[in-house]
């Protein structure tokens, strides 16, 4: 079925540790997001990309990486793990702007930071 | 800082009632868009209104768009077991690069 899937679904890190975290969509969108989510906080946008090699920071950046090497695909780095990083990440994709369709999201990673 | 503020928090209803949400935003925007989360998933797209619309409908689903007071509503009528979910508005950002999502309202039906 054609959606947005992440990769992994949960993970554990220890401080200090690095990882990335792989969203892949198939319905040819030109936009690609990653959010963070946590109690009460609503989703907070990480980074964004409109098209292929590009890359954009959003609202909440800092210590986290992405790239956009494909259209189908956007890796969202963390270079050396904090517990203030322990949240769900939603990746999110959607058509060009002005006539947003809305977002299709993934599933979601759960991670925990130790 | 987030752009949309969702009312109430949390809201409780019986199967059968009507639930409304509200949305408040700081700022002019282009679209509103609504969508659902159900627990421990991802969020769904519900419904996208334009800023020269003033509602719009989808199945059960009734948005409502006020330009001059800054605010939308979501209007789910005749509510089932299977509404129960939090519900987000999100309002366009960055010249429509990007939406910014408010907190949510956590909507529990009760059967």
């Amino acid at each position: 079925n054609a959606g947005v899937t992440q990769t992994p679904k949960f993970r554990v890190l220890k401080t200090g540790q690095s990882m990335t975290l792989l969203c892949a969509q198939d319905m040819n969108h030109e936009y690609m997001y990653w959010y963070r989510q946590d109690p009460g906080m609503g989703l907070r946008l990480i980074h964004y990309s409109v098209g292929e090699g590009t890359t954009a920071k959003g609202e909440v950046p800092d210590g986290y990486n992405v790239s956009r090497l494909k259209k189908q695909n956007f890796l969202l780095g963390l270079e050396s793990a904090a517990p203030s990083q322990t949240s769900v990440y939603f990746c999110a994709s959607s058509y060009f702007q002005p006539r947003p369709y809305g977002y299709t999201f993934g599933s979601g990673t759960r991670l925990t930071v130790v | 800082s987030q752009q949309g503020e969702e009312d109430p928090q949390a809201l409780s209803i019986q199967e059968g009632e009507n639930a409304t949400m509200n949305c408040s935003y700081k700022t002019s925007i282009n679209n509103l868009q609504w969508y659902r989360q159900n627990s421990g998933r991802g969020l769904v797209h519900l419904i996208l209104i334009r800023s020269n619309e003033r509602e719009k409908h989808s199945g059960r689903l009734r948005v409502t768009l006020d330009t001059s007071k800054k605010s939308s509503s979501l209007l789910i009528t005749a509510s089932r077991a299977a509404d129960t979910a939090s519900y987000f508005c999100a309002t366009d950002a960055n010249y429509g690069q990007n939406f910014v999502f408010g907190p949510g309202t956590r909507l529990s039906v009760l059967p």
